[in-house]
């Protein structure tokens, strides 16, 4: 079994600052790592993923995320954001490269001008 | 078609009410994923479908839910007897195979009164 534990619920931040959201994760066996976008009244869309190699993985938009084995986390940082940024963001786990996720709680992010 | 749609896009049911929520899948895709997302929570798996077979329903929440994929393409999550802790919002998520990324609806809010 999995668990995701995102310990902020909400993050606000002003534009152009740096953020941090905290992902931790407990699994028994082996997992691959992934965060998701939640803009209003839209879908889950997949930001970045972990799935080997490189600890540290980019997504197009500058967010960034690593993988730290030794303390479960996969946190996700942007040295600067924008108001655009401003959504709901999740956490997750697989033990498969792409589905059967278990999500965490969620953080929303709010950026302010 | 060009992503997975979700139909209706919100459902306002009386408590007792049997409900069918719809979902179509990217053409091709063989796998088909139902996540249930309470208000202010990440997205808890229901189901799971490799083309027509259900392999995994350990999160349908009671007896009362119910779903299918008769043809391997559409599927349909029934909720029969609705309650109000039925209220959230249903994902549904496809990916061209068990083991690859999958792609989310938009979700039906699902509303019981």
């Amino acid at each position: 079994a999995q668990s995701v534990t995102q310990l902020d619920s909400q993050v606000p931040v002003f534009e152009e600052a740096p953020v941090e959201l905290r992902c931790n994760y407990s699994s028994s066996v082996s997992v691959y790592l992934f965060w998701y976008v939640q803009y209003p009244n839209q879908g889950l869309q997949l930001l970045l993923k972990y799935l080997s190699g490189s600890t540290l993985v980019e997504s197009i938009n500058g967010f960034e995320a690593e993988f730290n084995k030794s303390q479960t986390s996969f946190h996700l940082r942007k040295p600067s954001v924008h108001i655009s940024d401003t959504a709901e963001y999740f956490c997750a786990v697989s033990p498969n490269a792409g589905n059967m996720l278990t999500f965490g709680g969620g953080t929303r992010l709010m950026v302010k001008p | 078609g060009a992503g997975v749609s979700q139909s209706p896009r919100y459902k306002v049911a009386k408590r007792g009410q049997d409900v069918a929520l719809r979902c179509d899948p990217i053409s091709g895709h063989v796998s088909l994923f139902w996540y249930q997302q309470a208000l202010g929570q990440g997205p808890e798996f229901l189901t799971y479908f490799q083309n027509e077979a259900q392999l995994d329903k350990s999160g349908l929440p009671s007896d009362r839910f119910f779903a299918e994929r008769p043809e391997g393409s559409v599927s349909t999550l029934k909720i029969q007897r609705t309650q109000q802790e039925d209220s959230a919002v249903y994902l549904c998520a496809s990916s061209s195979d068990w083991n690859t990324e999958a792609f989310f609806g938009q979700g039906t809010r699902l509303t019981v009164v």
